[in-house]
């Protein structure tokens, strides 16, 4: 448990609509993930972070855009939100680049109607 | 792109029996990493496996890893209903900090 808490845990919008997750971090982790989860997929990186304002696209970044103003916290948008990007969306972090461990948050599951 | 799969993707095994799940992946890896999730739950990590022949237990868990066979297992010893999970491997490929993750495989333990 890195201290990781995701807002909001639960959230129901409709397609079109713009979307941003949180993710919060207390233990001031350099690296910070957002991964989404879906049945028969695992988990897949959406974008990833290595700094404030240092962000790169992980393998199913389209439609998905992210912030790191602060280190904090890392912000994952639906820039507009479509069905298929119904799913849980789990944060997670790793302290730095020699560091083996990544933690999870507790997870935000969306539903796009 | 660096591919992870693992077998089975549905497991059921009856309490005091031993199985096995494997996973394996498509690229050079230099570190390899076991979680269980439980139902509506978050990940936790179980293992880091950081070079050939490293080999991991806790409990009735024992993790391995074969770099030259891109191959890790994942063998469960007398199995008992709380480890009904599933289970999930991932890679990190050298220099990288992207974690792929392979589809995870279901437990179940029938008493």
């Amino acid at each position: 448990d890195a201290g990781i808490t995701q807002s909001p845990r639960h959230k129901v919008t409709e397609t079109g609509t713009p979307v941003t997750l949180r993710c919060h971090q207390t233990e001031n982790h350099r690296y910070m993930y957002w991964y989404r989860q879906d049945p028969g997929h695992g988990l897949r990186l959406i974008h990833y972070s290595y700094g404030v304002k240092d962000t790169d696209k992980g393998e199913v970044s389209d439609g998905y855009s992210v912030s790191r103003s602060k280190t904090e916290d890392f912000l994952l948008t639906l820039e507009s939100a479509t069905s298929s990007q119904t799913s849980v969306y789990f944060c997670a972090t790793k302290a730095g680049i020699s560091s083996y461990e990544q933690y999870f948050g507790p997870g935000t599951r969306l539903t796009v109607t | 792109e660096l591919k992870v799969e693992q077998n089975p993707l549905f497991l059921s095994m009856q309490e005091g029996k031993n199985y096995t799940i494997y996973c394996n992946y498509s690229t050079t890896s230099d570190r390899l990493y076991w979680y269980r999730q439980d139902p509506g739950k978050s990940l936790e990590s179980l293992f880091v496996l950081l070079s050939n022949g490293a080999v991991k237990q806790e409990g009735r868990l024992m993790a391995s890893l074969d770099t030259k066979a891109r191959l890790s297992t994942l063998h469960i010893t007398a199995a008992v209903h709380d480890l009904s999970a599933t289970y999930f491997c991932a890679v990190v490929i050298p220099t990288g900090n992207q974690f792929y993750f392979g589809t995870g495989t279901s437990l179940t333990v029938i008493p």
